[in-house]
């Protein structure tokens, strides 16, 4: 079956801009991560999501900083005023259930210039 | 909450040779122990895991140990080769929670 799924895979913004990034999980995955992951750096998580729960949050570095998931589907990852800072690869991953394996997808690699 | 610490950083052995990393946790309550390889500007993947249940997994050349007394785990791959060359990550977690990632080792195969 499909595996996870992100667009777009290459973002170019200019400083102060918001982005949109977009994450469809694999079918039937009720949890939902997402993580930023700097060049040479290690995964910072950002957020997750658990079905219908509230969304843990803990992870986002600022307010500009906010996602959204509708259900079991699509996530969207938004950064607002973007800073050169957020340069960065930003992973989703989905499971089956919370603290199982999870499945990356390919990532969107955001620059903002 | 669970605090998750890998070594080495950077680990740079000769083709042929066994690599060692280690990582320890500190939730007790931890059960479940995944290791990720991520090689350069590819996707994280599971590699192989290990349950709190068992002390050993191997598959193939790599294997995962675990102690929990010493609430540490480890990966080990025999008989390297250049494709075993990637950032490896390891995680804890307790039931029903998210991963707590270690912060990558970067593994370098000599030829």
């Amino acid at each position: 079956g499909a595996g996870v799924s992100q667009s777009p895979s290459n973002k170019v913004t200019e400083k102060g801009k918001d982005v949109e990034l977009r994450c469809d999980p694999i079918s039937g995955h009720t949890a939902l991560y997402w993580y930023r992951q700097r060049l040479g750096q290690g995964l910072e998580f950002l957020i997750y999501f658990q079905g219908n729960s509230a969304p843990d949050k803990s992870g986002l570095p600022s307010d500009r900083f906010s996602a959204e998931r509708t259900g079991e589907s699509v996530s969207t990852l938004t950064i607002q005023r973007t800073q050169q800072e957020d340069s960065a690869v930003y992973l989703c991953a989905s499971s089956l259930v919370i603290g199982g394996e999870q499945y990356f997808g390919p990532g969107t690699r955001l620059t903002v210039t | 909450g669970e605090n998750v610490e890998q070594h080495p950083s950077t680990l740079s052995v000769q083709e042929g040779d066994s690599a060692v990393i280690k990582c320890t946790y500190s939730d007790s309550a931890s059960n479940y122990f995944p290791w990720y390889k991520q090689e350069l500007g590819k996707r994280p993947q599971l590699i192989i895991d290990i349950r709190s249940n068992v002390g050993e997994k191997k598959d193939q050349r790599i294997a995962v140990t675990l102690n929990k007394t010493a609430k540490h785990f480890s990966l080990h791959i025999t008989e390297t080769q250049p494709e075993d060359s990637a950032v490896y990550f390891c995680a804890a977690t307790p039931s029903n929670y998210q991963l707590i990632w270690g912060a990558g080792t970067k593994l370098i195969i000599k030829p």
